[in-house]
C-alpha cells in the first residue's frame, strides 16, 4: 500500500518557539492532504485540508495563523504551530487519498508528538 | 466535528473470541470507513464499505452497514493478542477525504 512518512516522530520545544512538521508520500502523488489532531485517549480531529499550490483550507475554530500549511510540491505538506503553547501540545497526523489505487481509503503517516514546555 | 459515536468505549477479551464494536453517525454518506491506531501510532485503514453495500469481510474483519438506522459494525473473529489497538469509524460526507472519526473502541486482546 501507499506509505505517508511524518519528521520528526517527536519534538519537544519551549514555549513561544515554532515548530515545522512534515508530512511526505513516498510512493505516490498527493494533490491533497489532510492534517488532523490529536488528544489523548480521544478521536481525530480534522484540522486543515492542504492543497498543492494553493491556500489550505481550515475547520472551523482552527486558526490559520496559528497553524501554518503549505503544500509546495505533489508529495509534500508542512505543518508549521507558531509561537507554541502548552495547549498546542498533541499528537498530530497527516493523511493523503492515493487516487491512483482507485480506492477511497486514506494513508496515514505515523504522527508526530508535540509537547510545548 | 465528529461525526461517529461508538460503543462500546472499551473492550477487553480472551484470545480466540470474537470482538464487535458499532458506530452510529448522523449524516448521510458515501462511504463508510474503519481504521485502526495502535498505541502512539497513525491509524491503518481496515476496511471501507459504500452506501449500497450492506456486508464486507476482509479476512477476519466483517463490516455492515445499515443506512437506514445510520449504523455500522465491525466484528473481529478469533481474535489475537495482535489486535489489541483503539478502532475507529469514519465517514466522508461529501467523498472529499474530509474525514469524520468516531470517538473509537479500544480493544484489548488478554492471551
Amino acid at each position: 500500500g501507499a506509505v505517508v512518512s511524518q519528521h520528526p516522530s517527536r519534538v519537544i520545544c519551549k514555549s513561544g518557539t515554532s515548530v515545522k512538521i512534515e508530512c511526505r508520500s513516498l510512493d505516490f502523488q498527493a494533490t491533497t492532504m489532510f492534517w488532523y489532531r490529536q488528544f489523548p485517549k480521544k478521536s481525530l480531529m480534522l484540522m486543515a485540508t492542504s492543497n498543492e499550490g494553493s491556500k489550505a483550507t481550515y475547520e472551523q475554530g482552527v486558526e490559520k495563523d496559528k497553524f501554518l500549511i503549505n503544500h509546495a510540491s505533489l508529495t509534500l505538506s508542512t505543518l508549521t504551530v507558531t509561537s507554541a503553547h502548552p495547549e498546542d501540545s498533541s499528537f498530530y497526523i497527516c493523511s493523503a487519498r492515493d487516487y491512483g489505487q482507485g480506492t477511497f481509503g486514506q494513508f496515514f503517516g505515523p504522527g508526530t508528538r508535540l509537547t510545548v514546555l | 466535528s465528529q461525526q461517529g459515536e461508538e460503543d462500546p468505549q472499551a473492550l477487553s477479551i480472551q484470545e480466540g473470541e470474537n470482538a464487535t464494536m458499532n458506530c452510529s453517525y448522523k449524516t448521510s454518506i458515501n462511504n463508510l470507513q474503519w481504521y485502526r491506531q495502535n498505541s502512539g501510532r497513525g491509524l491503518v485503514h481496515l476496511i471501507l464499505i459504500r452506501s449500497n453495500e450492506r456486508e464486507k469481510h476482509s479476512g477476519r474483519l466483517r463490516v455492515t452497514l445499515d443506512t437506514s438506522k445510520k449504523s455500522s459494525s465491525l466484528l473481529i473473529t478469533a481474535s489475537r493478542a495482535a489486535d489489541t489497538a483503539s478502532y475507529f469509524c469514519a465517514t466522508d460526507p461529501d467523498s472529499w477525504g474530509k474525514l469524520q472519526f468516531g470517538a473509537g473502541t479500544q480493544v484489548v486482546v488478554t492471551p
